[in-house]
């Protein structure tokens, strides 16, 4: 039950793409399509804004996708907003009913 | 509107125990599996517990301390704490798990727990 590995920190202007990854192993991330992405706010509880690799659930933006490639999904973010800034953290399903989450990258709007 | 409210944080010694519960609105609260993560104070996200329909699962940081449960009666998830140690401080959020899909579409807004002599 490691964390996956994920960036401290990224950043990007408006307007401007940024992309945050997310590295596990085939227990998890490579060996299950059922990573997700989530959104945090400070003090606030998370969102969810991505499943199953690169769903969106409704009222999330398309400005969010996601994807996977072996044990690395990532996270892109375009056209970037203010309202953007947050803490975004990913999780993967990792079997038997148990999840594991990255350690939070937070994103920053300059 | 579909809500998760978490209550039964506080302050409480090394050793002692805590209860939370999650009650939940505005959904079919039995159909959903439901899960608990916690956040210790300037860190990330850490699944602590699941549990289905009666079946539940636990990280190894809890397994043997803290019991996952649920009432359905009472649309109520439950977090029993025992022998509780400084490292579980931490805010304790529930979840809904999205029906039939791998991840939590639903969030409660949290509650403390501190864990200090």
């Amino acid at each position: 039950q490691s964390a996956l590995t994920q960036p401290r920190s990224v950043s990007g202007s408006p307007g401007q793409s940024v992309t945050i990854s997310c590295t596990g192993t085939s227990s998890d991330v490579g060996g299950y399509n059922y990573v997700s992405w989530y959104q945090q706010h400070p003090g606030k509880a998370p969102r969810l804004m991505i499943y199953d690799v690169s769903k969106r659930p409704s009222g999330v933006p398309d400005r969010f996708s996601g994807s996977k490639s072996g044990n690395t999904a990532s996270l892109t973010i375009s056209g970037l907003q203010a309202e953007d800034e947050a803490d975004y953290y990913c999780s993967s399903y990792a079997g038997s009913y148990t999840w594991v989450f990255g350690g939070g990258t937070k994103l920053t709007v300059l | 509107e579909v809500q998760l409210l978490e209550s039964g944080g506080g302050l409480v010694q090394p050793g002692g125990s805590l209860t939370l519960s999650c009650a939940a609105s505005g959904f079919t609260f039995s159909v959903h599996g439901m899960i608990w993560v916690r956040q210790a104070p300037g860190k990330g996200l850490e699944w602590v517990s699941t549990i289905r329909t009666t079946a539940t699962y636990s990280a190894d940081s809890v397994k043997g301390r803290f019991t996952i449960s649920r009432d359905d009666s009472k649309n109520t998830l439950y977090l029993q704490m025992n022998s509780l140690r400084a490292e579980d401080t931490a805010v304790y959020f529930c979840a809904r798990r999205q029906f039939q899909v791998y991840s939590m579409d639903v969030w409660g807004q949290g509650t403390t727990v501190t864990v200090s002599s």
